[in-house]
């Protein structure tokens, strides 16, 4: 079956750590996303790629980084310069930008 | 930025009522999504509407699309327990890199 596989499901993040979130699809798709949700939110970009090796800032990209260095994988690291990264995280991939996107089941990052 | 804005923000009814959420955005749009989210849970993906479309079906799901207005609806028809979840709509703007902007999302609680 194909889809969208995030890991960990729960994340937790010491002080001054950076932490990598995994996300990994088999849909063949070109363009793929991670977004932030906060309790009781709708979704926030955080950065989006539309190809291999090629990857933009969304809205809230600070404290965050990626890379794209195969079609299937789409890291996203929560670095220490996030001072705030309590959240849900989702990662989706589409066919082109624009068009339906899949997701995965998230990844919910705490502070220990 | 948040584009789309759902009304109500929650919303409470029988099983085998009928549920209608809105949406409304600010900008012209190629394209307007509905998903659905379980608690804790993805997004899944139910209707895409273009901009030249003005009423859409899947199932149980009927939505439609004013682009005067510029707003959006999802109607549930004879809803069921299993309905109970998040739904979000999601705006695809062509001066924004034809990102997905996601509003804060509807709260459905269908009463067994």
């Amino acid at each position: 079956d194909g889809g969208i596989t995030q890991s960990p499901k729960y994340l937790f993040r010491k002080e001054g750590q950076n932490v990598t979130l995994s996300c990994e699809q088999n849909l063949n798709h070109d363009a793929m996303y991670w977004y932030r949700q906060d309790p009781g939110q709708g979704l926030r970009l955080i950065y989006y790629s539309q190809i291999v090796n090629d990857f933009q800032k969304g809205d809230i990209a600070e404290g965050y980084s990626v890379s794209r260095e195969k079609k299937e994988s789409f890291p996203l690291t929560v670095t220490s310069a996030q001072k705030n990264p309590t959240a849900f995280y989702l990662c989706a991939s589409s066919i082109e930008s624009g068009e339906a996107q899949h997701f995965g089941d998230g990844t919910r990052l705490s502070i220990l | 930025s948040q584009q789309g804005e759902e009304d109500p923000q929650a919303l409470s009814i029988q099983e085998g009522e009928n549920a209608t959420m809105n949406c409304s955005y600010k900008t012209s749009i190629n394209n307007l999504q509905w998903y659905r989210q379980n608690s804790g849970r993805g997004l899944v993906h139910l209707i895409l509407i273009r901009s030249n479309e003005r009423e859409k079906h899947s199932g149980r799901l009927r939505v439609t699309l004013d682009t005067s207005k510029k707003s959006s609806s999802l109607l549930i028809t004879a809803s069921r327990a299993a309905d109970t979840a998040s739904y979000f709509c999601a705006t695809d703007e062509p001066h924004a890199g034809n990102m997905l902007t996601f509003g804060g999302g509807t709260r459905l609680m269908v009463k067994p």
